[in-house]
């Protein structure tokens, strides 16, 4: 059983809809991270989420915290091509954990 | 523009040889780990070091998997003898250890390296 448990598995949508992708647990975390992955790259960092509630915007990424700080939310608003690839958020309550991802494919 | 590498970017093998894949982590990082990434169990720890002492390596199956840092600048893993439900990518990642100042893990951030690709035939 993954500690991260992120849905949708696979997401393939058309150029310019909204999305949104979950990440939940049944554990508290003091922080969550996203990460975006390309094919044949490592993860990259997109953002960290400390504070129960908190919401964070990177252009046309939002990223929420839950309030129990136990799950936390990726929208995309008018996703891109450029938006594909493999979406990890990650914790840590001993040592990090990353959840198994969402692949969204954005087709033109 | 300073960046974790990894060494070799693909491996092909045969069942029962060593495998050794090495990572030159960020200078000035002191927390070192290894990552197995695959479709069916997504991206797992294996083990981790800071400053260069191995902190957590239950991840990894002890009876063919070791992991070592030579020096700061060098952080390998090795298989052997390998088996074809080892192939996968694996990852090498740093980063610099805050304490409670940081992120998950006490971390500033992870900063990935490209991965080896391993398959053992």
């Amino acid at each position: 059983t993954q500690l991260l448990e992120q849905s949708p598995q696979f997401l393939s949508i058309q150029e310019g809809e909204n999305l949104t992708v979950y990440c939940n647990s049944s554990s508290v975390f003091s922080s969550l991270q996203w990460y975006r992955q390309e094919p044949g790259e490592g993860p990259v960092l997109l953002v960290t989420v400390v504070t129960g509630g908190e919401v964070k915007k990177l252009k046309r990424l939002t990223f929420q915290f839950g309030d129990a700080r136990k799950d936390s939310s990726l929208h995309i608003t008018a996703a891109q091509p450029g938006d594909t690839g493999l979406y990890l958020c990650a914790g840590a309550i001993k040592d990090m954990r990353f959840g198994a991802g969402t692949r969204l494919t954005v087709k033109p | 523009d300073a960046r974790v590498t990894q060494t070799p970017r693909h491996k092909v093998t045969e069942m029962g040889q060593e495998v050794t894949m090495r990572c030159q982590p960020i200078l000035g990082h002191n927390t070192v780990f290894w990552y197995r990434q695959t479709m069916m169990q997504g991206l797992e720890l294996l083990a981790y070091f800071r400053n260069r002492a191995p902190l957590d390596d239950s991840g990894m199956p002890k009876d063919r998997f070791s992991a070592e840092m030579p020096d700061a600048t060098l952080a390998t893993l090795k298989i052997q003898p390998s088996e074809p439900r080892d192939s996968a990518v694996y990852f090498c990642a740093s980063g610099l250890f805050l304490g409670l100042a940081g992120g998950p893990g006490g971390l500033d951030t992870q900063y990935f390296g490209p991965g080896t690709r391993l398959t053992v035939l």
